[in-house]
């Protein structure tokens, strides 16, 4: 069956780095495009990050841009998330989950890693 | 697009006809999803394409609307069914949901 499992989650100082993975099984990960979507503790979902099914293209909210970069490695069915700068505000779990097409809806989302940026 | 859910949180019994909005900032077709999350979960599509029922998911659930306006209802309330509801606009970048409806039990 379908499943996304993310890991790499921890916890880190402000201004590090940390790169997160999300590992595809049970279905063709280059047919899909793949995103991250965050949760801070206690609070809703945001939208991150988009890669492509063919890794050609992305699109980050702007809360991000810049200090992180989606990237995949298809022979490893993982899309990464290298985050760079990391604030306070960008504790969350982040989740990754795909969608059939660019303009999509999430049918599969990971369990989620938990970032934490303290202190 | 900024999506507006109301009300934020409802209390409502077991066999109670539940009804969550959520409200655009700006119009487009039926590009909306719905989710329930449950806590220390992931979210589960519910609702895509603003009525089309995701496989596996039951039929007391629907969505309706188009334009600014959708609705989920949940035509009688199962206690499987207390969660928090997410809808999320798909039709321009960047993706966003609403804030969340949390379902409690009354």
């Amino acid at each position: 069956q379908v499943q996304l499992v993310e890991s790499g989650g921890g916890v880190v100082q402000p201004g590090r780095s940390l790169r997160l993975s999300c590992a595809a099984s049970g279905f063709i990960f280059s047919g899909f495009s793949i995103h991250w979507v965050r949760q801070a503790p206690g609070k809703g979902l945001e939208w991150v990050a988009i890669l492509s099914h063919d890794g050609t293209y992305n699109y980050y909210v702007d809360s991000v841009k810049g200090r992180f970069t989606i990237s995949t490695d298809n022979s490893k069915n993982t899309l990464y998330l290298q985050m760079k700068s990391l604030r306070a505000e960008d504790t969350a779990v982040y989740h990754c989950a795909r969608s059939s097409s660019w303009f999509g809806y999430f049918d599969s989302w990971g369990q989620g890693t938990l970032v934490t940026v303290s202190s | 697009i900024q999506l507006t859910q109301s009300p934020s949180s409802l209390s409502a019994s077991v066999g109670d006809r539940v009804t969550i909005t959520c409200r655009a900032s700006q119009g487009f077709s039926t590009a909306l999803a719905w989710y329930q999350q449950k806590p220390g979960k992931a979210p589960k599509l519910l609702i895509y394409d603003a009525s089309t029922l995701e496989s596996g998911v039951p039929s007391r659930f629907s969505g309706s609307g188009s334009g600014t306006d959708f609705t989920l209802t949940i035509s009688s309330l199962q206690p499987e069914d207390f969660a928090t509801y997410y809808c999320q606009q798909f039709n321009s970048y960047p993706l966003t949901f609403g804030g969340g409806t949390k379902v409690e039990i009354k």
